[in-house]
C-alpha cells in the first residue's frame, strides 16, 4: 500500500488552464503539506495543514488554492496556469511537528 | 524565518570513500534536523535525523553531527556504494512548532565504481 499517493504523476497543460492535483495519505497523520521543487531541485514549502486547518501559507500566488476535505486528503487546485508554474509538486504528511515527513512520488506539471 | 545553507552542491567520490555534506542554519531555536535522500523520479525519503539534545547519531554507514553553538550540522556517509548516488537535502523547522521544513538546496552525490 502506498503511504502517500498523488495523482496524476504527470500533467501537461496549456497556459491559462485550471488543473488539480490530488493527494491521499493512509498513515493516519494529522499534518499534510504541499512542496514545490523547481528545475534546480530546490524544495520549497507552499502550504501546511493540520487536522484540515491551514497553518502555513507561504508566499504563493492566490491562483494556488489547497483544499482538505478530511484529514487524509489535501488537494491542490491551480487557476490560470502560467509557464513559471512548471515544476514537480510533492505532497507529504507527518504525525505532527518536528517528525518524519513522508513524501508522495510527485506530480510533474508542465505548462506549455 | 529559518534559513538553511548546504554545501557542496555536487560531490563525486570513488566507491568505498567517505562523503561529507555540511549545512548551516540561522535560527538558534531550531531543534530538529533531518536529512533526506531523493533518488531519481522519487520523492525525498528520510535517512537520518538528529535533535538538539544530541551531538551525534549513527545508523550503520550514515552519521549526523550537530554543533549548536556554531549552528551547523553535517551528514557523513562511510564506505560509499553506487546506490548511495542521489540528491541529499538537509532541513530545519520553519518555525518552533515544526509545522513545515526549510530545506537546503541539495547536494548531488555521485559514487563511481
Amino acid at each position: 500500500d502506498t503511504a502517500v499517493s498523488q495523482t496524476p504523476k504527470y500533467l501537461v497543460t496549456q497556459m491559462g488552464n485550471d488543473k488539480s492535483i490530488k493527494c491521499e495519505q493512509n498513515l493516519g497523520h494529522d499534518t499534510m503539506y504541499w512542496y514545490k521543487q523547481d528545475s534546480k531541485k530546490f524544495l520549497k514549502i507552499m502550504f501546511s495543514y493540520n487536522n484540515k486547518e491551514l497553518i502555513i501559507n507561504e508566499t504563493v500566488p492566490n491562483r494556488f488554492s489547497p483544499k482538505s476535505p478530511d484529514k487524509a486528503h489535501l488537494n491542490l487546485h491551480i487557476n490560470s496556469l502560467e509557464l513559471g508554474d512548471s515544476a514537480v509538486y510533492f505532497c507529504a504528511s507527518s504525525p505532527g511537528g518536528n517528525t518524519e515527513a513522508f513524501f508522495g512520488q510527485g506530480t510533474r506539471l508542465t505548462v506549455v | 524565518g529559518e534559513n538553511v545553507e548546504q554545501h557542496p552542491s555536487t560531490l563525486s567520490v570513488q566507491e568505498g570513500d567517505s562523503a561529507v555534506i555540511k549545512c548551516t542554519y540561522s535560527d538558534s531555536a531550531s531543534n530538529y534536523f533531518p536529512w533526506y535522500k531523493q533518488e531519481l523520479g522519487k520523492g525525498p525519503q528520510l535517512i537520518i535525523d538528529i535533535r538538539s539534545n544530541v551531538g551525534e547519531k549513527k545508523d550503520q554507514r550514515i552519521a549526523v553531527t550537530l554543533n549548536k553553538t556554531a549552528k551547523h550540522f553535517s551528514l557523513h556517509i562511510t564506505e560509499t556504494q553506487p546506490e548511495d548516488s542521489a540528491v541529499y537535502f538537509c532541513a530545519a523547522p520553519a518555525n518552533q512548532a515544526g509545522t513545515a521544513l526549510i530545506f537546503g538546496k541539495g547536494t548531488t552525490l555521485s559514487v563511481s565504481s
